[in-house]
């Protein structure tokens, strides 16, 4: 149980366009999704939290214009990187807090992530 | 600030030995869970353990064990009987806040841990 999906896992864009990513719990419901951002060697940067039919919650320094995230159901959260640039390029991940209580403890659930090139 | 130190960047160890991964944290929650998670090549993330701060007692999962001193504020990792297939990037995540119900992970810089067979 507790499967996170991502699509795509990897996509080659070019400077300008847009790019969306889809993250999905499969086998759960979850109220809460989380994104991140991974560079190369480092470890994880929140870059936002969304609850299913609100807006979502950016950190401080990402700018909600350019990563768009919609929360539309209980089981899909999607991130849209618009006009992007080549310092946009990085690894994106999201994550799912499940809501049943066999996966309680706040605990959360990985995508396997999303590799994104921007040229 | 909410911080998450893992002191050790890189570890090494022999197959069927033991290692200990070493995290310590500050955090102002006062009712919250840890845990740590690896990331092998494929970079997807893999739950190892979760410890509930309110348990004295810590949490075991098979070879995974951790040594929580919540007073010390620190939370290592104990992989015994170390296999191959444990080669990843180990990254410790404590709670921040609480964003619209569900608290925010702080991770630490990760320990890559290394199997010698």
């Amino acid at each position: 149980g507790a499967v996170v999906s991502q699509h795509p896992s990897r996509v080659i864009c070019k400077s300008g366009t847009s790019v969306k990513i889809e993250c999905r719990s499969l086998d759960f419901q979850a109220t809460t999704m989380f994104w991140y951002r991974q560079f190369p060697k480092q470890s994880l940067m929140l870059m936002a939290t969304s609850n299913e039919g609100s807006k979502a919650t950016y950190e401080q320094g990402v700018e909600k214009d350019k990563f768009l995230i919609n929360h539309a159901s209980l089981t899909l959260s999607t991130l849209t990187v618009t006009s992007a640039h080549p310092e946009d390029s990085s690894f994106y991940i999201c994550s799912a807090r499940a809501t049943t209580l066999a996966l309680i403890g706040d605990t959360q659930y990985f995508g396997p992530g999303t590799r994104l090139t921007v040229l | 600030a909410q911080t998450v130190t893992q002191s050790q960047p890189e570890m090494s160890v022999q197959e069927a030995e033991t290692v200990t991964l070493s995290c310590t944290y500050d955090t102002s929650e006062s009712d919250y869970y840890l845990f740590w998670y690896k990331q092998p090549p494929s970079r997807q993330m893999i739950l190892v353990i979760r410890q509930e701060a309110y348990k004295q007692q810590n949490a075991t999962e098979n070879r995974f064990s951790v040594n929580f001193q919540k007073a010390a504020k620190s939370f290592s990792l104990k992989i015994s009987d170390s296999q191959l297939g444990d080669a990843a990037m180990y990254f410790c995540a404590v709670p921040h806040r609480k964003i619209q119900g569900a608290q925010k992970l702080v991770f630490g810089q990760g320990t890559r841990l290394t199997i010698n067979p």
